[in-house]
């Protein structure tokens, strides 16, 4: 079984220039979140999506940040414009079915720089 | 947001057991327990999760202690591939899933 899919794996821009982030997650997963990894610490949610539905983006920073997850399956997440202090790894998650306690299956990330 | 706190690091000797401490002071009734880890340049893994008894995998065991407070996570035979950053996390519903720091686990040869 393929694992969660995300793309690119890394992207250097500059700042002030937006950037985009794909996910592919695991086939047949209804529940897909983007994290924000900052160096040294661990992971915090930006958004958590159950189906189509956005249902928790209270940590999302809406003024530059978006996301969308169109049918259900694979999302993007977008900054526009990029600051310094966006330079983190963004990390991709799934689990399957919605609600209730369930584990989540990681993407290896991708590693923006802005410089 | 309920809160964990664990050992910024932590050493084990290859192939002796490892005990990852976790305590949760402020956990309610319908949080569940987790433990993830996340190898270097990888993003996080599961490993094993429980409410109130204890729990094994073929990854780990995890304890959780009667009030339910504390947590360990025991790998019985630690290997180099071990070596991560774990962390310990609560998650109910009505916390979101919140990773904090963890703990950095060193295995030494």
């Amino acid at each position: 079984e393929a694992g969660v899919v995300q793309s690119p794996r890394y992207k250097i821009i500059e700042k002030k220039q937006p950037v985009a982030f794909w996910c592919n997650p695991i086939s047949g997963h209804n529940t897909l979140y983007w994290y924000l990894q900052n160096l040294g610490q661990g992971p915090e949610l930006l958004i958590r999506y159950e189906n189509e539905e956005a249902v928790d983006d209270s940590q999302l920073p809406k003024d530059r940040f978006s996301a969308e997850r169109l049918k259900g399956v694979d999302s993007t997440l977008k900054i526009q414009p990029a600051e310094l202090g966006d330079s983190a790894v963004y990390l991709c998650a799934s689990s399957p079915r919605t609600g209730g306690i369930h584990e989540q299956y990681f993407g290896p990330g991708t590693r923006l720089t802005v410089t | 947001d309920a809160k964990t706190t664990q050992p910024n690091s932590m050493e084990s000797n290859e192939e002796e057991p490892v005990h990852l401490p976790c305590n949760h002071s402020t956990i309610s009734g319908t949080d569940y327990i987790h433990w993830y880890r996340q190898l270097p340049s990888q993003g996080p893994e599961y490993v094993i999760h429980g409410l109130t008894s204890n729990v094994n995998n073929r990854m780990a065991s995890l304890a959780i202690a009667e009030d339910r407070k504390s947590s360990t996570l025991i790998l019985h035979r630690a290997t180099l591939r071990d070596a991560a950053v774990y962390y310990c996390i609560l998650h109910g519903y009505f916390n979101k899933f919140y990773f904090g720091s963890g703990t950095k686990l060193n295995v030494k040869p």
